[in-house]
This record gives structure tokens, C-alpha cells and sequence, in this order.
């Protein structure tokens, strides 16, 4: 298994402004991914948080306004840029960690733009 | 396009209750099918994980199954406690798509004492 972290737990954010959200793991993983969670929705893809290379994004995110960054194994760093109202959410990083290929997620970070 | 649904949307049951939460999927090619608990505003504990080439997987009173040409996966719950008060959500793994989950809308569930 993995225990993950994520830093801020929550934040309340200005319109225009953006947020770095922090995703920390116990232990080294290839494979990362960050996930959004619109109010009363379920979970949707936002990209793979690729180690040394760029992110692979899924069809309706782009990279300037969630820029991803994966410095080593254990850290990720996804950034919500130029922030509306649209993207008050909960955003989870997740990882799969030992196998098979199960995927364990952070505790999420509780995103409100006013 | 892979779809996952789940039903019901919403269950309340008094505790003690055994109850299956259901979970269908539209495209066959999966990897594995894994079983999500999240409480209120916080993140996704792994329940149980059904790799494509196994029928069921049980961890406590939970037990999951998986029928993959079917296109269906079920989650009991045996001896409800009000402590499984969450929403419970499955995922699919489809292959070649380096991890990516593809969820349901999840299973609301309240246990009453």
C-alpha cells in the first residue's frame, strides 16, 4: 500500500488567483495521476503526473491552467491557474503502488473560488 | 467509450441489514475493477480490488464480484453497522491506458441504528 498526502486540505480562493496543491507519498511510485471531483459528481481524470517528462492530459484539461509538475518519485505538484468559480472541487492526487496495480488516493484538497 | 453506472443511487437500510450495491460497465476490456469507499469530503479508501481474470474477492464482510463478460460487478455488504455510512464507488481499469479509473457515479448508503 502507500500513504499519500496532500497540502492544503482545503482553501478558499480568490477569482484570477491560483493554488499549488501538494501530493507527497511514503514510498516510490511510477505511476501518479490527479483527479478532480466536481460537487455532488464523481471522479474525473485530469492527467498523469509523469516523473521527468510532461504531463499527459485528458481530453478537456490543458496544461496552462493545470500545470503539473513530478520532480522525483514521491512528490507532485498540480497548480490551478487563474482560478473561476467553475473550479471549486475536490482534487485528489492518487498512485499505484504495489500489485496489482491497485490504486491508492490522498485525503484530497477541498478547493472553493469565490 | 467505456461508461460505468451504479445503482442505487441512494440506499438507507436499518443496521444488520446484508445488502448488494451494483455496478455495470459497457466495455468488457478491463484490467481490474476496484471498489471505493469516501466518506463526506474527504478522500477514497480501496475496499477491494477484482483483477479481470478473477470472480470475486472478499475482505471481512465485504465480498465483491466481478462478471466481465456481463458487464457487472456487485459489492455485499454483510451485518450493516452504521460505521459503512459513505458513498461507495467502483472503478474500472481499462487496458492500455496506463492506470486511468473510470468511475461510477457512486452508492450513497446510510446504515440507521
Amino acid at each position: 500500500s502507500a500513504v499519500i498526502s496532500q497540502k492544503p486540505s482545503r482553501d478558499i480562493c480568490q477569482r484570477g488567483t491560483s493554488l499549488t496543491i501538494q501530493c507527497q507519498v511514503d514510498s516510490q511510485v511510477t505511476m501518479m495521476f490527479w483527479y478532480r471531483q466536481q460537487p455532488g459528481q464523481s471522479l474525473t481524470l485530469i492527467a498523469t503526473a509523469n516523473q521527468g517528462s510532461e504531463a499527459t492530459y485528458e481530453s478537456g484539461f490543458v496544461i496552462d491552467k493545470f500545470p503539473i509538475s513530478r520532480p522525483n518519485l514521491t512528490f507532485s505538484t498540480l497548480t490551478v491557474s487563474n482560478m473561476s468559480p467553475e473550479d471549486s472541487s475536490i482534487y485528489l492526487c492518487s498512485v499505484v503502488a504495489g500489485g496489482p496495480y491497485e490504486q491508492y488516493f490522498g485525503p484530497g484538497t477541498r478547493l472553493t473560488v469565490t | 467509450k467505456q461508461e460505468v453506472t451504479q445503482i442505487p443511487a441512494a440506499l438507507s437500510v436499518p443496521e444488520g441489514e446484508n445488502l448488494v450495491l451494483n455496478c455495470s460497465f459497457t466495455d468488457s476490456a478491463i484490467y481490474n475493477l476496484q471498489w471505493f469507499r469516501q466518506d463526506p469530503g474527504k478522500g477514497l479508501t480501496s475496499l477491494l480490488l477484482i483483477q479481470s481474470s478473477q470472480r470475486e474477492q472478499t475482505s471481512g464482510r465485504l465480498n465483491a464480484s466481478l462478471d466481465k463478460s456481463s458487464g457487472r460487478s456487485t459489492l455485499y455488504i454483510a451485518a450493516s453497522q452504521p460505521g459503512d455510512s459513505a458513498t461507495y464507488l467502483c472503478a474500472v481499469e481499462i487496458y492500455n491506458q496506463g492506470g486511468k479509473l473510470i468511475f461510477g457515479q457512486g452508492t450513497e448508503l446510510s446504515v440507521k441504528p
